[in-house]
């Protein structure tokens, strides 16, 4: 099956550093990815959706300056939050879909744990 | 825009009971409809999916029937075993005919179901 794999699977950093999340198709050229955030508890909220080669394309209420999206290949996908601040900790999710077909399946990565101190 | 609703959890059943998590949803254009399964620790899996209309997605003795008409598409197990305990996402996914390609997922807030023995 699908495989996508999310690098680093958590991190600690402090308040005012950057950090970078990568999300990697394994087994499948990914043409669009997608960025999730979760908070303890609560439902996946979608943050950006990113098409390589193009520019990322984000949900309402997202700082699109602060979340930088880069999708640089077939099944590469990078999240880097800038100039992190404590709430921006929480659980990151990207997920990739593969092309073809008429069902839009999209395979999960495991999360990473964002943790800003 | 498009919605999820799903039950409140958490729901606590004992093994080999029945199970029911209700879900219904508002989408424009055509949507496929889908329950992802959190386990804890580990990131969401695709449970089962239904793409059009009175289809029926099944999967580890879980089904659920896409109701057009009550825009509802609802899982049920008929003998739960305490391996079943996790979080259950419902969640929608629309294809935009026009070419735009489909939009990331659309989850609700996720049923918290335990099952004890």
């Amino acid at each position: 099956g699908a495989v996508v794999s999310q690098h680093p699977s958590w991190v600690i950093c402090k308040s005012g550093t950057s950090v970078k999340i990568e999300c990697r198709s394994l087994d499948f050229q990914a043409t669009t990815m997608f960025w999730y955030r979760q908070f303890p508890k609560q439902s996946l909220m979608l943050m950006a959706t990113s098409n390589e080669g193009s520019k990322a394309t984000y949900e309402q209420g997202v700082e699109k300056d602060k979340f930088l999206i880069n999708h640089a290949s077939l099944t590469l996908s990078t999240l880097t939050v800038t100039s992190a601040h404590p709430e921006d900790s929480s659980f990151y999710i990207c997920s990739a879909r593969a092309p073809g077909g008429t069902t839009y399946e999209q395979y999960f990565g495991p999360g990473t744990r964002l943790t800003v101190t | 825009g498009d919605s999820v609703t799903q039950m409140e959890g958490p729901v606590t059943l004992s093994e080999e009971a029945c199970l029911t998590i209700n879900c219904t949803y508002t989408a424009t254009g055509y949507p496929s409809l889908f329950w992802y399964v959190q386990y804890p620790g580990e990131g969401l899996q695709l449970l089962l999916k239904a793409t059009k209309a009175d289809d029926k997605g099944s999967n580890k003795g879980f089904e659920a029937t896409y109701r057009k008409e009550t825009t509802s598409f609802h899982l049920e197990k008929g003998s739960v075993q305490v391996s079943d305990s996790a979080v259950y996402f419902c969640a929608l996914s629309v294809y935009m005919y026009s070419g735009g390609g489909a939009d990331g997922l659309t989850f609700g807030k996720g049923t918290h179901l335990i099952i004890q023995p």
